[in-house]
């Protein structure tokens, strides 16, 4: 089974500031890695597929980038909206889909 | 506009069954993989289960392996999951989910189910 371990745990920044998320595989995924975005009390949404190519609707200011094992969400200025919980998730050992454990971004 | 909306969560006690529902509009269900996701109360997401288009394929996470039961009706546009022998940890808002090239695109709201005595 593929591991995906997110860090930091938790991220504490300000508005305005550039975050920068990290998702490390136990094993090559390639580049079928994939990030959500979760806000409380709301559903996972889509944010990156393939490492780096923004779902439909994703504002131009997230960003992903990797292969293999080592992967990136940047942020490059963030929004008040964007405090949440971000995953990352990989299906590359067919059929099994893992998650990462998340990382909290929240306000400093 | 893609819908997802789950039902049939509620309480039950260990051991017990319940089967969940996610009906679905907005798009051609017939066309779509189908998952599960589970997520247990403040913490993280966990998949449970995904179907193919016409049913043919069928995994499962080894967690629920033996006990749950994903399958869909594309004549209602509907997704179920039928879940046995119940445990405590099998406590979580259940999301169903539509697939895309190994990715999960759009998300229901969830139903909670919660196991206990």
């Amino acid at each position: 089974e593929i591991v995906l371990t997110q860090s930091p745990a938790t991220l504490s920044l300000s508005p305005g500031e550039r975050a920068t998320l990290s998702c490390r595989a136990s094993q090559s995924v390639s580049s079928y890695l994939t990030w959500y975005q979760q806000k409380p009390g709301q559903a996972p949404r889509l944010l990156i597929y393939d490492a780096s190519n923004r779902a439909t609707g994703i504002p131009a200011r997230f960003s992903g980038s990797g292969s293999g094992t080592d992967f990136t969400l940047t942020i490059s200025s963030l929004e008040p909206e964007d405090f949440a919980v971000y995953y990352c998730q990989q299906r590359s050992n067919w059929p099994i889909y893992t998650f990462g454990q998340g990382t909290k971004l929240e306000i400093k | 506009e893609v819908q997802l909306v789950e039902s049939g969560g509620g309480l039950v006690q260990p051991g017990g069954s319940l089967r969940l529902s996610c009906a679905a509009s907005g798009f051609t269900f017939s066309s779509y993989w189908m998952s599960w996701v589970r997520q247990a109360p403040g913490k993280g997401l966990e998949w449970v289960a995904d179907i193919k288009v016409d049913g043919s394929e069928i995994y499962y996470a080894d967690s629920v392996k033996g006990r749950f039961t994903i399958s869909r009706d594309n004549a209602k546009n509907s997704l179920y999951l039928q879940m046995n022998s119940l445990r405590a940890e099998d406590t979580a808002l259940y999301y169903c989910a539509t697939e895309w090239d190994l990715h999960l695109d759009h998300w229901g709201q969830g139903t909670l189910v919660t196991v206990s005595s």
